[in-house]
């Protein structure tokens, strides 16, 4: 149990091209997802928590008309770059936290490896 | 604001070692602590949860301890192999419902 999907697993696009990524939850409902971005050889860091059915809140520093989320349903967001540049190219990395689950267990999904020409 | 400091940076240790990797947290104030892997290119393995309650938790050749007021936890390996080889990242929530903070991970290779 507890399976986050996300898709695509990697993408190449042009500069000034739109992405969307999505992250699912496949066995459980999550009322909150979050995002994130890993440079090389760096660590995770949040850019925004969404919550399903309102406004996603972004970390300081994340352009949020660059970086829009969707949290449409309990089971999928998603996280759309708009207009990417070569500083986008990123692994960006999307948690789930499962509905009603105490111990505020995160599952993460594989990750889309974003490459921008 | 929370800091997460894992450390060494890096560690290579012939198989068999047992093995003891640390994260130390600028504010003891969590809701919890996570330990996870990640091999390269991949997304995040979640090994083990310690509540902020907890003292430990164990799994297979995997032990974690968690000491919240001095702000550290470790990572215990027995018996080391080179599958373990990845990077161990460690992270915590500062309350119910709030992403996760991670340090920038220890990487291990477990040489044959």
């Amino acid at each position: 149990g507890a399976v986050v999907s996300q898709h695509p697993s990697w993408v190449i696009c042009k500069s000034g091209t739109s992405v969307k990524i999505e992250c699912r939850s496949l066995d459980f409902q999550a009322t909150t997802m979050f995002w994130y971005r890993q440079f090389p050889k760096q660590s995770l860091m949040l850019m925004a928590t969404s919550n399903e059915g309102s406004k996603a809140t972004y970390e300081q520093g994340v352009e949020k008309d660059k970086f829009l989320i969707n949290h449409a349903s309990l089971t999928l967001s998603t996280l759309t770059v708009t207009s990417a540049h070569p500083e986008d190219s990123s692994f960006y990395i999307c948690s789930a936290r499962e509905s009603g689950r105490a111990n505020n267990e995160q599952f993460f999904g594989p990750g889309t490896r974003l490459t921008v020409l | 604001k929370q800091e997460v400091t894992q450390i060494p940076a890096a560690l290579s240790v012939p198989e068999g070692e047992n093995l003891v990797l640390n994260c130390s947290f600028t504010d003891s104030a969590i809701y919890n602590l996570q330990w996870f892997r990640q091999d390269p290119g991949k997304g995040l393995t979640s090994l083990l949860l310690i509540q902020s309650s907890q003292r430990e938790q164990t799994s297979g050749r995997l032990n974690a301890s968690l000491d919240k007021s001095s702000g550290r936890s470790t990572l215990y390996i027995a018996a080391s192999q080179p599958g373990d080889s990845a990077t161990y990242l460690c992270a915590v929530t500062g309350q119910a419902g709030t992403a996760l903070i991670f340090g920038k991970g220890t990487t291990l290779s477990v040489s044959s």
